[in-house]
């Protein structure tokens, strides 16, 4: 199946501080998407960005497909940021990276 | 609008044991999805059901199976608990075809088993 590698794996940031998650993929991606999940574990969808770049509010998201990866940006930060972010493909069989977790300090 | 729904929230089990996970898909969703998350790990696709049927299914032995009900809500069921079950349980549900690819997934909140 296709390998899907985060980096970095822990991120700790000052609130207002900028950010940039990175997600590889060992193959084609068809179906990209970034999710947050909280300290309850529930994961909320923030992008499905198979390619190009969207933004939503103090997050945006560029995938360059046809080197097979993906970037999160995160401005601004807040302390309601904190939680892990996860990158998953390749269709509706997700295949999730280890995560990264961003720990945001007042 | 209610989201995805899991039942219960936590449950610890005895090793050997047998377990019922419940989700009740968001509203007009149609497709349910079951995930295991270890500690620390990212989740882990378990099998999908639309139509009453397991449409595809990840690398998980036959001790775990599930069920979709005509109201679209499904179970998982695992027999025989090792140690190594416990996990977060997430369901998530969508609606086939949705949307150019995009299957607009809403994942529910999780069951959290302890086998001990």
């Amino acid at each position: 199946g296709i390998q899907v590698e985060q980096s970095p794996p822990d991120l700790i940031l000052q609130e207002g501080a900028n950010s940039t998650l990175r997600c590889n993929f060992s193959d084609s991606v068809n179906n990209l998407q970034w999710f947050h999940q909280n300290p309850w574990g529930q994961l909320i969808n923030l992008f499905y960005i198979p390619s190009g770049t969207k933004q939503n509010g103090r997050l945006s998201a560029t995938t360059v497909a046809t080197e097979r990866y993906s970037l999160l940006y995160i401005s601004s930060s807040q302390t309601t940021d904190s939680g892990v972010y996860f990158c998953a493909g390749p269709d509706y069989k997700l295949s999730f990276g280890a995560g990264t977790t961003v720990t945001v300090r007042a | 609008d209610a989201g995805v729904t899991q039942s219960p929230t936590h449950l610890i089990k005895t090793r050997g044991q047998q377990v019922t996970l419940r989700c009740s898909p968001k509203s007009g969703h149609d497709t349910v999805s079951w995930y295991q998350q270890a500690l620390g790990q990212g989740p882990q696709f378990i099998f999908q059901y639309y139509e009453e049927e397991e449409r595809q299914r990840g690398n998980f032995p036959d001790r775990f199976s599930g069920h979709q009900f005509p109201n679209y809500s499904s179970e998982l069921n695992v027999n025989a608990l090792l140690l190594g079950d416990s996990a977060l349980y997430l369901c998530a549900s969508s609606l086939v075809g949705g949307g150019l690819g995009n299957y607009g997934y809403t994942f529910g909140s999780g069951t959290r088993l302890t086998v001990v």
